[in-house]
Formats: C-alpha cells, sequence, structure tokens
C-alpha cells in the first residue's frame, strides 16, 4: 500500500530558525512530489513541486529536496517568519492521483 | 479574480439526512476533484470528473455521489449521513488533465461536516 508519513506531527520554534520537515514515501515509483501549505481553515496552496528526475527546487526561502531510492523528501525553511506558522503537507503523485501525507503543523514564535 | 467557492462553510447534520456540499470554480477548469480531510490521514480522494457528464471514484467513494452537469459545478452529496463521515471536505480544479504533472491543482477553503 502507497502511505505518505510527516515526521514530526507538530513543531515550534522560535523566529528566525532555519527549520527541516521531513516526508517520506513507502513505494519509490514516483511521478513527482509536491509541498502544500494550509493555514487554519483555508484550502491547500503549493509551494513546490519536485519531478522524480529532480533533486531538488527552491522558491524564495524553501528549498524541497527528493531521494526517490530512499523514500524521502525533506522541506527547508530558512530564517523562519511567524507568517510561516501553517500546516504544511506533502503530497506523492503515482500516476494521476495524490497521496498526502497527514501534514506537519508549524508554529514560528516571535 | 475567478475563484473557487463551497458552500456551506461549516454544516451539522443528523445521521441518515442527505446532504449535499456545492463547488463552484470560475476558471472554466474542466477537472474537478473531492477531497476529505481527516485528522492523522491526510487528504483522500472522493470522487473526481474530467468534464461535463464525466465522474469517477476515488480511494474513499462509498456513501458519496457527485454529478456534473456544467463545468463550473461538482456538487457532492451523502445520500445518507454516517457519523463516520464528519470530516473536512475540500473541492479542488485544475485546468490541465495532466494536473499530477503540472501541479496545478487549486483548493477551495472546505466545508467542515458534522454528522451527529
Amino acid at each position: 500500500k502507497q502511505e505518505v508519513t510527516q515526521i514530526p506531527a507538530a513543531l515550534s520554534v522560535p523566529e528566525g530558525e532555519n527549520l527541516v520537515l521531513n516526508c517520506s514515501f513507502t513505494d519509490s515509483a514516483i511521478y513527482n512530489l509536491q509541498w502544500f501549505r494550509q493555514d487554519p481553515g483555508k484550502g491547500l496552496t503549493s509551494l513546490l513541486l519536485i519531478q522524480s528526475s529532480q533533486r531538488e527546487q527552491t522558491s524564495g526561502r524553501l528549498n524541497a529536496s527528493l531521494d526517490k531510492s530512499s523514500g524521502r523528501s525533506t522541506l527547508y525553511i530558512a530564517a523562519s517568519q511567524p507568517g510561516d506558522s501553517a500546516t504544511y503537507l506533502c503530497a506523492v503523485n503515482y500516476g494521476q492521483n495524490f497521496v498526502f501525507g497527514p501534514g506537519t503543523r508549524l508554529s514560528v514564535l516571535p | 479574480d475567478a475563484e473557487i467557492t463551497q458552500s456551506p462553510r461549516h454544516k451539522i447534520t443528523e445521521t441518515g439526512r442527505q446532504v449535499t456540499l456545492a463547488c463552484h470554480q470560475t476558471w472554466n477548469h474542466n477537472n474537478m476533484f473531492w477531497y476529505r480531510q481527516d485528522l492523522g490521514h491526510g487528504l483522500r480522494l472522493i470522487h473526481y470528473s474530467y468534464g461535463v457528464q464525466d465522474t469517477n471514484k476515488g480511494e474513499v467513494s462509498d456513501g458519496y455521489s457527485v454529478s456534473r452537469s456544467n463545468t463550473e459545478d461538482l456538487p457532492l452529496t451523502l445520500e445518507s449521513a454516517a457519523s463516520s463521515q464528519t470530516s473536512v471536505y475540500f473541492c479542488a480544479s485544475s485546468p490541465n488533465r495532466d494536473f499530477w504533472n503540472t501541479g496545478e491543482l487549486f483548493f477551495g477553503e472546505g466545508s467542515r461536516l458534522t454528522v451527529l
């Protein structure tokens, strides 16, 4: 069964810290992997998409890496800000359907 | 601005009642999706549609139905609501059939349904 897990489930850090969110998947035959952000009471917003042939993608202070062989992806957030507080979900695409992880709830304290 | 809207945003109903959640998008996207989000499970696909009159079952379709009579709307119906269907429901749309390749998937703000 294709499963996606995210550790930790919740994370609280002081403003300015660099942090890493983890995503693991059981089936490495993926097309791509996407990181989403979800604010309370809101829908999901796409942050980064990494194709299976890529090792990493960057957008501003965000950097996502992908290691297909080990079934892992990380989302690195540099110089965290209170505005980064949200739930971050990874979604692994196995072809026309995403398998979503449960998310990591991030709180950045001022 | 074009957008995707869901209604109602919050609903409480009783076991056995029929419930319909509305999803409306103004982007003219052919592809629309319904997901449910439960604590610890991530989002799971309920039904999806690639165009008018096209509907398909997702991973957790039992107890749900959809219909697609126009491009803009994909209502989700719970024929006889059960407590296990208490969840947050998200509608999404995409302009591309290969949304899974482009990453272009746009979500509504969700509908929180409580079945008592």
